[in-house]
């Protein structure tokens, strides 16, 4: 099955406690996306990557890292989370093409 | 940075059209629109895109004015399984959705 995953779902630590948010496609996508979603602000654009070895900033991509390696796995990676930091995080994958393909969500809170 | 301006909320009556406008009056003249849609806390759904020309697939419609800083999204026959945020983009890469507009189907 097509499909966008990411672990862990749900996620419950404390400030400054390094931890990466994994994302993996099926489905031999060039473009990966890291978004985060928070009440009242709508999706917004952490960090993305064309390509292979190629990841470029969004919007918000203040406190995060990633890397892209190999093709199906773009891991977010938070050196010293903090409160702030707290919210719903999605990861999404296109071939290119206009059809993003969304992953279920990790739930992040940051104590 | 790319931005669109949507509408925070609509409603609309199960089985009639709902028209989600959106404006985007700075997209360059290579970029496409995009609409997705969001029910509760899952992944954003995709639902259609267009660059010049109106556009139909089996969800929705997508009509676009002809200076393209602006399009509307038309679910024909809404259900209330359409309620949802619905989302109006356009960009390369680096994407912003804003906040979308909450649609919300009724009885």
């Amino acid at each position: 099955e097509a499909q966008v995953t990411q672990n862990p779902r749900y996620l419950i630590t404390v400030t400054g406690k390094k931890l990466t948010v994994t994302c993996s496609q099926n489905m031999n996508h060039e473009y990966m996306s890291w978004y985060r979603q928070d009440p009242g602000l709508g999706l917004r654009q952490i960090y993305y990557s064309m390509n292979v070895e190629a990841t470029d900033k969004g919007d918000v991509p203040e406190g995060y890292k990633v890397s892209r390696k190999e093709k199906r796995n773009f891991p977010l990676i938070l050196e010293s989370p903090s409160p702030n930091q707290t919210s719903l995080y999605f990861c999404a994958s296109s071939f290119p093409g206009p059809e993003q393909f969304f992953g279920p969500g990790t739930r992040l809170t940051v104590l | 940075d790319a931005k669109t301006t949507q509408p925070p909320s609509m409603d609309c009556a199960e089985g009639r059209a709902a028209n989600l406008p959106c404006n985007h009056s700075t997209i360059s003249g290579n970029e496409y629109v995009y609409w997705y849609r969001q029910i509760h806390s899952q992944g954003p759904q995709y639902i259609i895109h267009g660059l010049k020309n109106n556009e139909t697939n089996e969800m929705a419609s997508l009509i676009i004015t002809e200076d393209r800083k602006s399009s509307t999204l038309i679910l024909p026959h809404a259900t209330l399984r359409d309620t949802a945020v619905y989302y109006c983009i356009y960009g390369y890469g680096k994407l912003t959705f804003g906040q979308g507009t909450i649609l919300t189907v009724h009885p």
